[in-house]
């Protein structure tokens, strides 16, 4: 079973400019998320997705951040412009149904922003 | 905001040793508790997912019970190896299906 693919897997910008991840979850994984690690901290929610319809956005800077799920499979999550602060590890997840199934992860992708 | 706590925050043993981590969480809106490891370089990994008040899980060498009434887990190691050095994290699942981690507990075992 292929897992949840990421891309890219490392990423260094300068502030203020744009960048976008993507996400392709499990097949058949109705439930999408998009977490932000920052060093020392746990995975904190960014976004959940049911489907193609957003489920939770509530700590998604959303001045700066956007996403969307093309047809309720494919995922991209947007930052422009990015900040110092913004540099974390960006992790996509899917599981099967939302509550009680575990959530699969993606390697993530290392965003630093100088 | 939701508050998941992990301690310690980081734990180094030798190999062999046996070892358990806490984590703390609401016992309120409780839906589910999971457990995840992650390696360096690696996806995390799913270990448990746990439901009942009084659930004791087992795979291998790890293990992990579950009290859902005072808001904790404990994950335990058996007989610990290298390969087991990780970041041990777990995320409370409250009723709004949403899953808030906590910092993480880092094992490092030495040969």
């Amino acid at each position: 079973e292929a897992g949840v693919a990421q891309s890219p897997r490392y990423k260094i910008i300068e502030k203020r400019q744009s960048v976008a991840f993507w996400c392709n979850p499990i097949s058949g994984h109705a439930t999408l998320y998009w977490y932000q690690q920052i060093l020392g901290q746990g995975p904190k929610l960014l976004i959940q997705f049911q489907n193609n319809g957003v489920v939770d956005d509530s700590q998604l800077p959303k001045d700066r951040f956007s996403a969307e799920r093309l047809k309720g499979v494919d995922s991209t999550l947007k930052i422009q412009p990015a900040k110092l602060e913004d540099s974390a590890v960006y992790l996509c997840a899917s599981s099967l149904r939302v509550g009680v199934t575990e959530a699969f992860f993606g390697q993530g992708t290392r965003l630093t922003v100088v | 905001i939701l508050n998941v706590e992990q301690s310690p925050q980081s734990l180094h043993v030798q190999e062999g040793d046996s070892t358990n981590f806490t984590c703390s969480f609401p016992s309120s809106n409780f839906y589910a508790l999971h457990w995840y490891r992650w390696e360096t370089a690696k996806s995390p990994e799913a270990l448990f997912v746990m439901t009942l008040n009084g659930d004791e899980k087992k795979k291998g060498r790890i293990s992990a019970t579950l009290n859902t009434k005072e808001g904790y887990s404990y994950l335990y190691i058996k007989g610990s190896q290298p390969e087991d050095s990780a970041t041990y994290l777990c995320a409370f699942g409250g009723s709004n299906y949403k899953l808030t981690f906590g910092k993480g507990t880092l094992l490092t075992v030495n040969p």
